[in-house]
């Protein structure tokens, strides 16, 4: 069986600064693909980066980045510069095969 | 390309009802998978097709059923609606290249808001 845990159900940051998000996952797969999404108000969920587990060196897009570290089964992602519309819940996910395995989420609230 | 698009995006039924929820992929996309989004049990995986074939199924009962048509598009269909079937069900597409490929990328839709009283 495969599990996702996110050990921050909610986290708040200031305009412009940065946060990490943590996300820890358990899985048997050799051949797996780690995602961040995430869900604002409108409830559409929304890609945020994805991470190949063969791929040692860590995503990155924009002002995301994740800190991927296979050995310690730990995906943790860092948003920089933050802003006002980064204000939703974000998912970690586990992809193996046709089936993603979410975590229970963490609802970031940028502040003004 | 347009995105994944789902209808209706609002039902309400009542127990004991059934339901058919559809969902349209991104164009080329092959790929169609499910998932139930409840405040209780979070994003639980429901089912995936792949080229009108039923490939991956998560742990709901019977009640739930699916199937995809040639055009990809996708249809799910809840039976006999309990009041634990209230949630937001969200459709996902993959642009999965090869019956053999293992995960690609899930695009979501906007999801579909199912009421049951």
């Amino acid at each position: 069986a495969q599990t996702v845990t996110q050990s921050q159900p909610e986290m708040s940051v200031q305009e412009a600064e940065t946060v990490t998000l943590s996300c820890t996952y358990d899985t048997s797969e050799s051949n797996y693909y780690l995602f961040w999404y995430k869900q604002p108000p409108s409830r559409q969920m929304i890609l945020v980066i994805r991470q190949e587990a063969y791929k040692q060196q860590n995503a990155t897009e924009n002002r995301f980045s994740v800190n991927f570290q296979k050995a310690a089964k730990s995906f943790s992602l860092k948003i920089s510069d933050s802003q006002l519309g980064d204000t939703a819940m974000y998912f970690c996910a586990l992809g193996s095969g046709s089936r993603l395995t979410f975590g229970e989420g963490t609802q970031l609230t940028v502040n003004p | 390309k347009a995105g994944v698009t789902q209808t209706p995006r609002y039902l309400i039924k009542t127990r004991g009802q059934q339901v058919t929820l559809s969902c349209s992929p991104i164009s080329g996309h092959r790929s169609v998978s499910w998932y139930q989004q409840t405040p209780g049990q979070g994003l639980q995986f429901l089912f995936e097709y792949f080229s009108e074939t039923q490939r991956n199924k998560g742990n709901f009962p019977g009640r739930f059923s699916g199937r995809q048509f040639s055009n990809s598009r996708s249809e799910m269909n809840v039976s006999t609606l309990e009041l634990g079937d209230s949630a937001l069900y969200l459709c996902a597409s993959s642009l999965i290249r090869s019956s053999g490929a293992s995960t690609d990328t899930q695009y979501f839709g906007p999801g579909t808001r199912l009421t049951v009283l």
